[in-house]
């Protein structure tokens, strides 16, 4: 069956940055894409970017532009989310969550369990 | 950036009575070239990551139970649980996938009077 496991919870400091994991297992990982989501707390869902695992290829919302970088690793199907730069208002669950497919659909089949990033100084 | 609305904040309804939820959008999410509305339906219990229900506004995903239905076009969408069950208390977002970056609404919280 499809999962999707993120790497557990962190804690940061203003202008530092974090790196969030996600493994992928149950399906050819290079056959969907793979999207970031965040939810600060008590709040709406926020899309951040897309990453095509089969060729590195993303696009990031314009919000984050210029903070956030996801990357993949197709030898342990895993998908990265590094936000550099970090303020408190980037405190929120993120979640990995992949593409219904077939290409990039923007509909969301499967979500990882959720990373909490809480930025305090 | 497409603007997501959802009415009503919360609701209660009893058990086994009908539940509505309304979204609208901005502007229209009718793709024309499948004549199909880019809009889904997410279900979010309490500690979970969101579920997809519903996508193309009225397409259930396998396995969601056939009390989820999900209608509406253009920028007026409605997702209509006929039955409420206990197991339905949960936050309904609805998403646009018509044009990026996607937008979701702010989530609809329904809960058992």
């Amino acid at each position: 069956q499809v999962q999707l496991v993120q790497s557990g919870a962190e804690v940061k400091k203003p202008g530092a940055s974090v790196k969030v994991s996600c493994k992928a297992s149950g399906y050819t990982f290079t056959s969907h894409y793979m999207h970031w989501v965040r939810q600060a707390p008590g709040q709406g869902l926020e899309w951040m970017g897309i990453i095509n695992p089969g060729g590195d290829r993303t696009t990031y919302a314009q919000k984050c532009q210029g903070r956030v970088t996801m990357t993949r690793d197709t030898s342990t199907s895993t998908v990265y989310m590094e936000l550099s730069s970090l303020r408190s208002d980037d405190t929120a669950v993120y979640y990995c969550a992949r593409d219904i497919g077939p290409g990039a659909q923007y509909i969301f089949d499967y979500w990882g369990q959720g990373t909490l990033v809480t930025v305090s100084s | 950036d497409i603007v997501m609305t959802q009415s009503p904040d919360s609701l209660a309804v009893s058990l086994g009575e009908r539940a509505t939820i309304n979204c609208k959008s901005s502007q229209s999410v009718l793709y024309s070239s499948n004549n199909k509305n880019s809009l889904a339906w997410y279900q979010q219990k309490p500690g979970q990551p969101p579920k997809l229900l519903i996508n193309w506004a009225s397409t259930r995903e396998s396995g969601v139970p056939d009390r989820f239905n999900g209608s509406g076009s253009g920028t007026d969408f409605t997702l209509t649980i006929s039955s409420l069950q206990a197991e339905d208390v949960a936050v309904y977002y609805c998403q646009q996938y018509y044009s990026s970056p996607v937008t979701f609404g702010p989530g609809t919280k329904v809960d058992i009077k």
